[in-house]
């Protein structure tokens, strides 16, 4: 079954890095996820696709602090030089053969 | 620049019917997937149902089968989510959002949808 695990929250200071963690099953270990941000009382949207190689592809106008890596069935979105506005809840989103899959979501408190 | 602009969302009965819109600018659908996501009150984000972009064939969650129809106008570059039997479990903000190979690379800004009991 294609599932995503994410923790559920997050915390890190102003203008420090953190690291948020999107786990697949591992026969899925070849799985690309894409990471979409969710700013409260706003829609999602979405900063990047991560392949299982860890090479990244962002979406139009995110910033460069936003990246993203890979390892064995692990997809990572960092976020560097945090900003207050990137507390936001992340979620990371997968597909195969006519599904759609979200994790469950990891709410980023700046401190 | 691609916008997705959701409409037709609202306050209906437990066993009604309600069919939400979706309007598409900056691109053309039937060049890409497309696909309705939803989110409860408080709650995460759920994929409800779409179009594959190469085959044109739908999807849809279990909660939904039998009850819920996508389909598209590709003349009128709109999505169309039609939603029968509604259930209070239903109640949430519906997004309609661009698919390009799997990614979700473009979001609307949502229509809410209550369902009473």
């Amino acid at each position: 079954q294609l599932v995503l695990t994410q923790s559920p929250s997050a915390s890190a200071s102003l203008g420090a890095s953190v690291r948020l963690t999107c786990t697949l099953k591992v026969e899925y270990t070849k799985f690309a996820v894409a990471w979409h941000q969710q700013q409260p009382e706003k829609g999602p949207r979405y900063l990047m696709k991560v392949n299982s190689d860890g090479s990244h592809i962002r979406g139009d106008g995110v910033p460069d602090r936003f990246s993203g890596s890979a390892s064995g069935t692990e997809r990572y979105l960092t976020i560097s030089s945090l900003q207050s506005e990137d507390e936001a809840d992340y979620y990371c989103q997968t597909w195969g053969t006519g599904i759609r899959v979200f994790g469950g979501g990891t709410k980023l408190t700046v401190l | 620049e691609v916008q997705l602009v959701e409409s037709g969302g609202g306050f209906v009965q437990s066993g009604r019917s309600l069919k939400i819109s979706c309007v598409a600018s900056g691109f053309n659908i039937d060049d890409s997937g497309m696909h309705w996501v939803r989110q409860a009150p408080g709650k995460g984000l759920e994929w409800v149902s779409g179009f594959n972009w190469k085959s044109g064939r739908t999807g849809y969650v279990d909660s939904v089968k039998g009850r819920f129809t996508i389909s598209r106008d590709n003349a009128k570059n709109s999505l169309f989510l039609q939603m029968n039997s509604l259930r209070p479990e239903d109640t949430a903000f519906y997004y309609c959002v661009e698919d390009i190979e799997g990614v979700f690379v473009a979001w609307g800004q949502g229509t809410l949808v209550t369902v009473s009991t």
